[in-house]
């Protein structure tokens, strides 16, 4: 299957500082690729849907300003934690829908490993 | 988006068979059903994917019922490997992957 890789696998900063996170899809182009935050014992939580080219889509209650994401190419996806502070720890998890369909008329989407992000 | 509804959490030893089922009453004409594993600290690894009847690949089986108002993954010979999270969701073509909180399955020897 389609590979979505994730840099930096964990990453641990001071509070008040940005972290930057990158989804890449290997061997794919994505046209579209969304951003997941998962705490501790919960389930998924998107947090905004990029389109390539064009600005991020958030869901309620994600703040805009503060996780900013680019979606410059077909393969690359950012995601910035700006000012940073611990309650910002989390599992960020990226996921890429591959471009076109695949049977069934259904757009596969794939996800990466994650990244670990401990705010101090 | 259609909700889904499955156990917390299932037991099971080595060896069993594991069916786990997901409710999802208001699911639409268009909706697919799909089934991801999660293990702790991993994103989602794809399982399986169906519209109607049954399905089976090499990791498990998928039987929908023809309503489609529930599914029900089935794991052949289940082993400690298979302690994971299994997400069941429900969608349409494009539409974005909406996780609810899962069945914890925990597999023990």
């Amino acid at each position: 299957g389609a590979v979505v890789s994730q840099h930096p696998s964990r990453v641990i900063c001071k509070s008040g500082t940005s972290v930057k996170i990158e989804c890449r899809s290997l061997d794919f182009q994505a046209t579209t690729m969304f951003w997941y935050r998962q705490f501790p014992k919960q389930s998924l939580m998107l947090m905004a849907t990029s389109n390539e080219g064009s600005k991020a889509t958030y869901e309620q209650g994600v703040e805009k300003d503060k996780f900013l994401i680019n979606h410059a190419s077909l393969t690359l996806s950012t995601l910035t934690v700006t000012s940073a502070h611990p309650e910002d720890s989390s599992f960020y998890i990226c996921s890429a829908r591959e471009r076109g369909t695949s049977g069934g008329g259904v757009a596969e989407q794939f996800f990466g490993p994650g990244t670990r992000l401990t705010v101090l | 988006l259609a909700k889904t509804t499955q156990p917390i959490s299932m037991d099971s030893y080595e060896g069993q068979e594991v069916n786990i089922t997901c409710s999802h009453n208001n699911i639409a004409t268009n909706d697919y059903i799909t089934w991801y594993q999660q293990f702790p600290s991993q994103g989602p690894r794809f399982i399986i994917q169906g519209y109607k009847t049954k399905v089976t690949n090499e990791v498990a089986s998928l039987f929908i019922p023809a309503d489609r108002k529930s599914s029900t993954l089935s794991l052949p010979r289940v082993s400690l490997s298979d302690t994971a999270v299994y997400y069941c969701l429900v969608f349409s073509g494009y539409s974005t992957l909406t996780f609810g909180k899962g069945t914890m399955l925990l597999v023990s020897p």
